[in-house]
């Protein structure tokens, strides 16, 4: 059971417009929440992580977005550049361990960004 | 670069045949994660190992087992392979293997003729 989703495998986005990618969850033992950045032939990098004791988060261009009661996760891109054309993964952890997979991360199945000039 | 070196990076082999894939973690790292990513999934939880010890299962099939040895490196291992095991491995480590970041390996794509 998909227990992170990302429900648009992809977004086409202008230049220096903004981005927002979405992440819906189910299991409601999810407390960690990150996003992560995957370029072809590479492994998956970290961008950002939110705990589940805020709805906010910043860095830099990047900002997620908690809602808790709707178990749902945005993450923002201003302003996107064409080098932010990457896959999107969005992740859940439950960092008390109780969770089907342990504290593993829950990975969804990805959102493709392409920003075009 | 993540720290977390995996090798190969690619293997061809055919159906029935075994193989192993190795993971080296970043210094420091106790945690080792293995991801398993097929076309059109996303990155599906196999197994993890905290400071040599099995510490939690994902959807690993029987025909697949893992390790962690004292020097803290794994090794997945992946017999009687079939045409649809054919997928990239990921590794991944964290320091305390609870639910914290990962840094994740540049993977290994494993193709099954």
């Amino acid at each position: 059971d998909q227990q992170v989703k990302q429900n648009s495998p992809s977004l086409s986005v202008q230049e220096g417009r903004i981005s927002i990618l979405n992440c819906d969850y189910t299991n409601s033992m999810f407390d960690y929440f990150l996003w992560y950045k995957k370029y072809p032939a590479e492994g998956p990098t970290f961008l950002i992580s939110i705990s589940s004791i805020k709805d906010k988060n910043e860095d830099g261009r990047f900002t997620v977005f908690l809602n808790k009661s709707a178990k749902h996760l945005s993450l923002h891109i201003v302003p996107s550049q064409p080098g932010d054309s990457a896959v999107y993964f969005c992740a859940a952890s439950a960092r008390g361990g109780n969770s089907n997979s342990g504290y593993a991360l829950n990975f969804g199945k990805g959102t493709s960004l392409l920003v075009t000039p | 670069d993540s720290g977390v070196t995996q090798t190969p990076k690619h293997l061809i082999t055919a159906t029935g045949q075994r193989v192993t894939l190795r993971c080296s973690p970043r210094s420091g790292d106790l945690s080792v994660y293995w991801y398993q990513q097929s076309l059109d999934q996303g990155l599906q939880f196999l197994i993890q190992y905290y400071n040599g010890e099995e510490r939690a299962k994902g959807n690993i099939l029987e025909r697949f087992s893992a390790q962690q040895f004292p020097d803290l490196h794994s090794e997945l291992n992946l017999s009687s392979l079939e045409l649809g095991d054919s997928a990239l491995y990921f590794c991944a480590s964290s320091v305390e293997g609870t639910g914290e970041k990962l840094f994740f390996g540049s993977g290994t794509q494993l193709s099954v003729l």
